[in-house]
């Protein structure tokens, strides 16, 4: 079972900010939380992870509560190209073989 | 280009028929996963292998095989494929080990299988 919950689907409008959320809040010490896409039926793509603080790169910015419950991937002005599933996963610190993609947010960025 | 290549990219089978799914990657990863993607859904675990001998089942293992014997190669082996088995099938790489801590995946394009 995934240990990840997410919505289903969601809209932007371009140029805005995307902030997808996520909740896990089962999630241990140990855990880190990471982000991938999926664009149309391509590989997955990484897009950004973190433990316990607010991490950011090029792509977006991933802010986890202070209880870590919880999760927020933000894409700061999105694009048309942004359309895409988004998963959040949760994975432990040193075990690569349990990284579970559940259904995932479907992410709809529109003109 | 650095990355994880799979072949073939399309293919179409009998059912009974078997054939292998071939994944490399030249990134000096030691971990290698397959997964498989069945419409509207994520991504689920079938093997995956810590390092070059090593093999281990994930979470929908009945009716492939894997087998490891070089780091870059990890191929997947459908040995009587049944409709069931239609799917998108994805190959990861990643480093293992005490560098598995924070990092990530890096998947291939694809191998869109269908079994008739």
């Amino acid at each position: 079972d995934a240990k990840t919950t997410q919505p289903p689907s969601m809209d932007c409008a371009e140029g805005r900010a995307a902030n997808l959320p996520c909740n896990h809040s089962t999630i241990s010490g140990n855990e880190y939380v990471y982000w991938y896409r999926q664009i149309h039926s391509q590989g997955p793509q990484y897009i950004i992870h973190g433990l316990k603080n607010n991490e950011t790169n090029e792509m977006a910015s991933l802010i986890i509560t202070e209880d870590r419950k919880s999760s927020t991937l933000i894409l700061p002005h999105a694009t048309l190209r942004d359309t895409a599933v988004y998963y959040c996963i949760v994975r432990p610190m040193y075990n690569n073989n349990d990284m579970r993609f559940g259904a995932g947010t479907r992410l709809t960025v529109k003109p | 280009n650095a990355g994880v290549t799979q072949t073939p990219k399309f293919q179409v089978l009998k059912t009974g028929q078997s054939m292998t799914l071939q994944c490399a990657q030249d990134m000096n990863h030691e971990y290698m996963s397959w997964y498989r993607q069945d419409p509207g859904m994520g991504l689920r675990l079938i093997h995956y292998s810590v390092g070059a001998g090593i093999t281990d089942q994930g979470e929908v293992p009945n009716g492939y095989n894997v087998s490891r014997s070089t780091t870059e190669d990890f191929p997947l082996r459908l040995l009587s494929a049944a409709p069931s088995q239609t799917s998108v099938y994805f190959c990861a790489s990643s480093y293992g080990g005490v560098k598995s801590g924070s990092v990530s995946y890096t998947f291939g394009s694809g191998t869109r299988l269908t079994v008739v």
